[in-house]
């Protein structure tokens, strides 16, 4: 079965700093990759997500991703932090018509 | 707007207990999913739907059940309480494929078993 192992309960950056989250995937078929973001006391959005095609993937605010196949990675980048950055972010995988697979998650904090 | 509704949003019960949440969404879209959210766990699938009449078991089904009647309403029972069912519940929704497309969220139940 398909599972997502995000590198880093907690990342920390300043504001203005490169965001760098980390999630690494197994899937024993070719996969679709997703990142959410969920804010407090709130559900999940969709930031960005990959089928097929250009594997380097833009989303909302600024975010963006890259599937790399060799390394079966999809990390989240964004090249300059913002306050209203911080969340919980959630990299999730899913096997074609199989059940979403979700990470641990990883809190971001943006510090001033 | 259309959008999707969690209720209640806080719940206490006692172990034991018969509890339903509800999860009810005006997209109209034919899938609906019940996740559980817990520290150091993400999100996991309990149960989900396709459309009326459809239910699928997910990754930690036992002790939940679920029943699609219309398109719109998908309530999760959890038959007993158990202390380990105590977490926050989330219904999400999309339009095609679970695989494909993106899962619209409710704003959770915070649900607290003693």
């Amino acid at each position: 079965a398909q599972s997502v192992t995000q590198l880093g309960s907690h990342v920390s950056v300043s504001e203005g700093a490169l965001v760098l989250l980390r999630c690494n995937y197994s899937s024993s078929v070719p996969p679709y990759l997703f990142w959410y973001v969920q804010y407090p006391n709130q559900g999940l959005q969709l930031l960005l997500k990959y089928t097929t095609g250009a594997t380097l993937v833009k989303g909302i605010n600024g975010f963006e991703a890259e599937f790399k196949k060799s390394e079966t990675s999809f990390h989240l980048t964004k090249p300059s932090a913002h306050m209203s950055d911080a969340a919980e972010y959630f990299c999730a995988v899913s096997e074609r018509g199989n059940d979403m697979r979700f990470g641990a998650g990883t809190r971001l904090t943006v510090k001033p | 707007d259309a959008e999707i509704t969690q209720s209640p949003r806080h719940k206490i019960t006692e172990t034991g207990r018969q509890v339903t949440l509800a999860c009810h969404q005006t997209w109209n879209h034919n899938n609906m999913f019940w996740y559980r959210q817990d520290l150091g766990h993400g999100l996991r699938l309990i149960h989900y739907s396709y459309g009326v009449h459809d239910t699928n078991k997910g990754e930690v089904s036992d002790g939940y059940s679920v029943s699609r009647s219309n398109t719109e309403d998908l309530p999760l029972t959890l038959e007993s309480a158990a202390s380990s069912q105590t977490s926050v519940y989330f219904c999400a929704s999309s339009e095609r494929g679970l695989a494909v497309a993106e899962q619209f969220f409710g704003p959770g139940t915070r649900l607290t078993v003693l």
